[in-house]
């Protein structure tokens, strides 16, 4: 089956520090590739949609220089948190769908983050 | 804009017993899905459901869309310690043009022996 792998796992940062996130598709081209956060006892956000080759999609209310993603390959994107405060520590998944289509998103095992 | 809402929010159930997820999105769309997340773990994918009417089973779990209700739910039969964990629905923001998720606010379900 489909596998996204997602590193780090886990991040501890101080604040003030970048992160860097990478999400993986280990067996498909993914042309598309989405970044969601989830806090603690919630639900997922997308953030944003990633599109090999073109610009990030970011949904309204994240902030774009911040939150640095860039999809340089069909099977690798990246997400960077930029000067990381407190409030950013969460729980980041990022999500594939394959190039040659169907109609299901396979998840990364998440990124869990943790800012000082 | 797109709201996904889950009921209940929390369920306590014990084995044997059966009990339905229910799940209602604000705008039309034909593409719903169940996921599944254990503590601390990303999503497990449970269904994909395309079209008015699909019906879909896999074990104890049935789910189930009705594109002109808005509604999807997720039935448990017979249910067991082991599908304790947190459930969500998520819905194509734009009816299937982009894929984009809008997740449900998640039901925790805690199966009791």
């Amino acid at each position: 089956g489909a596998v996204v792998s997602q590193h780090p796992s886990w991040v501890i940062c101080k604040s003030g520090t970048s992160v860097k996130i990478e999400c993986r598709s280990l067996d498909f081209q993914a042309t598309t590739m989405f970044w969601y956060r989830q806090f603690p006892k919630q639900s997922l956000m997308l953030m944003a949609t990633s599109n090999e080759g073109s610009k990030a999609t970011y949904e309204q209310g994240v902030e774009k220089d911040k939150f640095l993603i860039n999809h340089a390959s069909l099977t690798l994107s990246t997400l960077t948190v930029t000067s990381a405060h407190p409030e950013d520590s969460s729980f980041y998944i990022c999500s594939a769908r394959s190039r040659y289509g169907g109609e299901t998103q396979y998840f990364g095992p998440g990124t869990r983050l943790l800012v000082l | 804009e797109l709201k996904v809402e889950q009921n209940p929010l929390f369920l306590s159930m014990q084995e044997g017993k059966n009990y339905t997820i229910y799940c209602n999105y604000s705008t039309t769309s034909d593409r719903l899905y169940w996921y599944r997340q254990d503590p601390g773990k990303s999503l497990e994918s449970l269904f994909v459901l395309l079209s008015n009417g699909a019906v879909k089973q896999e074990g104890r779990l049935m789910a189930s869309l009705d594109t002109k209700a808005r509604l999807s739910t997720l039935h448990i039969t017979a249910a067991v310690h082991d599908l304790s964990a947190t459930y969500f629905c998520a819905v194509d923001m734009e009816g299937g043009a982009t894929n984009k998720l809008i997740f449900g606010t998640g039901t925790l379900l805690a199966v009791q022996p």
